[in-house]
């Protein structure tokens, strides 16, 4: 059965470093989203993604986020420089009715 | 305000046993409601996904019931087993920006 991927499965880094966080979404996917998940608290929203644009995004997805569709397969999420506070585990989705997961990445900003 | 309650936090139940989680939500426009099952440090997976019209719903040992005047779903699980130890999350969809409950911790003890 396909799956969502994601890498890495964890990253540290500093505090005011850039990270990308890569997802590969279900081939036939069509619509594309990342989630974040801070420890003891609830999944939230983020960003959906279609046709190759933002269509939809949350409070939190400030200009510090931004994501792209590089190649047709890739789905990245940049951060451009990151806070204490963007520690958490991110996840990717993909959908095309049923919304399926990636495993996440866990990012650590020390 | 969008939201999504969850109830209990937390519940303990020996393998074999039988139990009922809750969710309550005030979202609107109301377009579908799931259940995700989440794995300590993994990707949610969906359980459920049911619509304005739909009362119940069947995965294997999963039901989830769904009452739409009320704003009310139950996720019962019967015959439990260790493997169902996770978090139950409620999860309903205005469109796809989808708003999360914290979920109900189960722990299946044998």
């Amino acid at each position: 059965e396909p799956e969502v991927t994601q890498t890495p499965s964890h990253q540290v880094t500093q505090m005011g470093q850039e990270v990308i966080l890569r997802c590969v979404p279900i081939s036939n996917h069509l619509y594309f989203y990342w989630y974040r998940q801070i420890l003891g608290q609830k999944v939230e929203f983020l960003v959906s993604f279609y046709n190759n644009e933002i269509s939809e995004k949350s409070e939190i997805f400030d200009d510090q986020f931004s994501v792209e569709r590089p190649d047709g397969s890739n789905f990245t999420l940049k951060i451009r420089s990151t806070k204490l506070e963007d520690s958490a585990m991110y996840f990717c989705a993909s959908s095309a009715g049923t919304t399926s997961f990636g495993p996440g990445t866990r990012l650590t900003v020390t | 305000k969008n939201q999504v309650e969850q109830s209990p936090q937390s519940l303990i139940i020996l393998e074999g046993k039988n139990c009922t989680l809750q969710c309550n939500y005030t979202v609107s426009p109301f377009s579908n409601l799931r259940w995700y099952k989440q794995d300590t440090g993994r990707g949610p997976v969906s359980l459920t996904i049911m619509t304005f019209s739909e009362n119940t719903k069947s995965n294997g040992r999963y039901t989830a019931t769904l009452d739409a005047d009320t704003k009310q779903s139950s996720l019962h699980i019967t015959a439990s087993q260790l493997s169902d130890s996770a978090s139950y999350i409620c999860v309903v969809g205005p469109g796809r920006k989808l708003i999360w409950g914290l979920g109900t911790s189960l722990a299946v003890n044998p």
